[in-house]
């Protein structure tokens, strides 16, 4: 297996526009997380789905974001309008169910202009 | 709702010296998981600790789980420059819920 797969892996953008960053988790895994880095902030979680349904979003800063799993092997995380405060380190990561290790992506660096 | 806070923030060692940093949730933990992330990387599992009281080694790592399972630590002796990084514990609220907090991290240098 690749691994957990995320793209882009660096996505440069105006404020304003909308980015969407993609997750391809490991297959045969059930949970799949999405993080978001900073200095400032650490590792925070943003929401996470188990079985493709979301769980907790609590993490999601505001409305602007949005996430879906629409199958087992796909996700997306999308900012709609992107602001220059967005601009970090997503990381995409999945486990199978149970407590077990995550595993992450690569990460997309997104920055906002 | 939960929180995981690790200290030190910073740690910097002369390679050869001793380095320990500390987890602590602000409630009880399913289990505890501790992931390294190197410069420009990602983060990457090094062990979970389930049981109360649990230690466990992996050479010359020690990792503790607290008896209240609250808290962590994790233990570096005779550090090397590869161990240079930021070390996270993260927190697993359990069973069906899966939910993983990371805590704050601890970045350490070490001076050859």
């Amino acid at each position: 297996d690749a691994g957990v797969i995320q793209s882009p892996r660096h996505e440069v953008t105006e404020m304003g526009q909308e980015v969407t960053l993609r997750c391809k988790p490991i297959s045969g895994h059930n949970s799949l997380f999405w993080y978001r880095q900073t200095m400032m902030r650490g590792l925070e979680l943003l929401i996470y789905f188990n079985n493709n349904v979301p769980i907790d979003d609590s993490g999601m800063p505001e409305d602007r974001f949005s996430a879906k799993m629409p199958n087992a092997s796909f996700s997306t995380l999308k900012i709609q309008p992107s602001e220059p405060r967005d601009s970090a380190v997503y990381f995409c990561a999945s486990s199978s169910l149970g407590d077990t290790e995550a595993f992450f992506g690569q990460g997309t660096r997104l920055t906002v202009v | 709702g939960q929180q995981v806070m690790q200290i030190p923030q910073y740690q910097h060692v002369q390679e050869g010296e001793d380095f320990t940093t500390y987890c602590n949730s602000s409630t009880t933990l399913s289990n505890i998981q501790w992931y390294k992330q190197r410069p420009g990387g990602h983060p990457v599992f090094l062990i979970q600790l389930v049981k109360s009281g649990e230690v466990k080694k992996q050479k010359r790592l020690t990792f503790q789980f607290g008896e209240a399972k609250k808290n962590s630590s994790l233990h570096i002796t005779a550090t090397q420059t590869t161990d240079v990084g930021t070390y996270f514990c993260a927190g697993g609220y359990g069973g069906a819920t899966n939910k993983l907090i990371f805590g704050t991290g601890t970045l350490l240098a070490v001076q050859p």
